[in-house]
């Protein structure tokens, strides 16, 4: 079935680089997505990557995909306080709907 | 250009009652999906529908839960008879349902809370 996993937490240090993880299981997804949800509001889109390209670099993020393993990174370079918030990785499903995983919450140290 | 909106942002309902949510899309945006998100879990798709039209509800409950986007007017997700577990936040999401990647556009939520 779909699926998506990822890791429930992570803390950085101001200053250092995130990286979140996600594996998948839907081979077929042409896109996927990284949305970035803070406390009481709703998604924002940060990124996504079409299924045939390994990176995707846009300013302080990276995302790379491994396709073979369906794992699927982002990196988030030069971390802030403001960057603290819940990270969701999405793929599509047979509907056009996105599967989500169940959040990485990302805390940021000054 | 208003992004996607929806209201109520809070709703508080004692159970049995009636819930309904709405959702206006983004302009020029003509497809609509309805999430679901418990506590501490991720967003869980629940219908997608276009103008007049659900495409796949097969995320929403059987019972007690409806969809519908009219021609005219806001996409409106109605509960009937709440239960406890009903409460949730509640995301719509619109994209502009052409070519490419129809990248979903979410709103801020309507936070359901059932007494």
């Amino acid at each position: 079935g779909e699926d998506v996993e990822q890791s429930l937490f992570l803390s950085v240090r101001e200053g250092d680089s995130s990286v979140i993880n996600c594996t998948y299981t839907d081979s077929s997804s042409t896109y996927l997505y990284w949305y970035k949800q803070e406390p009481g509001a709703g998604l924002q889109l940060l990124t996504y990557i079409f299924s045939n390209m390994d990176m995707k670099q846009d300013q302080r993020l990276t995302v790379l995909l491994n396709k073979k393993d369906k794992h699927l990174s982002l990196r988030i370079a030069d971390t802030q306080t403001g960057d603290s918030a819940i990270y969701f990785c999405a793929e599509e499903g047979s509907q056009g709907n996105l599967i989500f995983g169940k959040g990485t919450k990302l805390s940021v140290k000054p | 250009n208003a992004g996607v909106m929806q209201n109520p942002r809070h709703l508080v309902r004692r159970r049995g009652q009636e819930a309904r949510l709405r959702c206006s899309p983004m302009k020029g945006h003509s497809h609509v999906y309805w999430y679901r998100q418990l506590p501490e879990e991720g967003l869980k798709f629940m219908v997608y529908l276009q103008k007049e039209n659900i495409i796949d509800e097969s995320g929403m409950p059987k019972e007690r839960f409806s969809a519908e986007f009219p021609k005219e007017g806001p996409s409106i997700l109605r509960i009937q008879q709440v239960v406890r577990g009903d409460s949730a936040a509640y995301f719509c999401a619109s994209s502009p349902g052409q070519g490419g990647t129809d990248t979903q556009y979410f709103g801020p939520g309507t936070r359901l809370t059932v007494l």
